[in-house]
């Protein structure tokens, strides 16, 4: 069973930053696009920010663009997204979910448990 | 942006009965749409893939089908443990979009 782990969520002033990050000991991220996906509390799931395998090719929803920034640590197989000027409609549980299939048409085949960002004063 | 929508947005069934979830978009998606199951407090679990292509491991009273703007997900016949909420997804561009879930609950 793949497993992703998410970290580094928490309650940050509006304004504030935080960065997410997303681990796997059990297969190379580097190999498949890799994806945050974000569910407000009792809403419906968003997608946020996608980086290809490659790293070449990046992709922000546009409620994020700007503000957010995905990369990857390849010799630590871990994906990181970088919030910054965080806003009090950020807060969500954040996942970290695996593309399948050629980009652009990705699915998320597994994800991690989530980790929940809240932004309030 | 492509929107998806589902509907119902709540349903109540009952064990061993036939449920159809529908969901629609805003435009053609082709075959690119998948569903997801979520139980409270987890995250989304794949069930299908394009369309109709059942995810290794799913139990085979899930189906879907569809395709270009109208899908449905079926349950042949529900159990305990498909109490949950659904979720489709479309993955046509760099954009995908979910539709709002639909809550599976028992009557």
């Amino acid at each position: 069973q793949e497993q992703l782990v998410e970290s580094g969520g928490g309650v940050v002033q509006p304004g504030g930053s935080l960065r997410l990050s997303c681990a796997t000991s059990r297969f190379t991220i580097s190999k498949f696009g890799m994806n945050w996906v974000r569910q407000a509390p009792g809403k419906g799931l968003e997608w946020v920010a996608f980086i290809e395998y490659d790293g070449r090719k990046i992709q922000y929803a546009d409620s994020v663009k700007g503000r957010f920034t995905v990369s990857r640590d390849t010799s630590k197989n871990i994906v990181y997204v970088q919030m910054n000027s965080l806003r009090p409609d950020d807060t969500a549980v954040y996942y970290c979910a695996r593309g399948r299939g050629d980009p652009p048409q990705q699915f998320f085949d597994y994800w991690g448990q989530g980790t929940l960002v809240t932004v309030s004063s | 942006d492509i929107q998806m929508s589902q509907s119902p947005s709540s349903l109540s069934a009952s064990v061993g009965d036939r449920v159809t979830i529908t969901c629609r978009a805003s435009q053609s998606v082709g075959a690119w749409l998948a569903w997801y199951q979520q139980k409270p407090g987890k995250a989304p679990n794949l069930l299908i893939y394009k369309a109709s292509s059942l995810q290794s491991g799913v139990p085979s009273r899930f189906s879907g089908s569809g395709s270009g703007t109208e899908f449905t997900l079926t349950i042949s016949s529900l159990q305990p443990d498909d109490f949950a909420t659904y979720h489709c997804q479309q993955y046509n561009s760099y954009s995908p979009t979910f539709g709002q879930g639909t809550k599976v609950e028992i009557k």
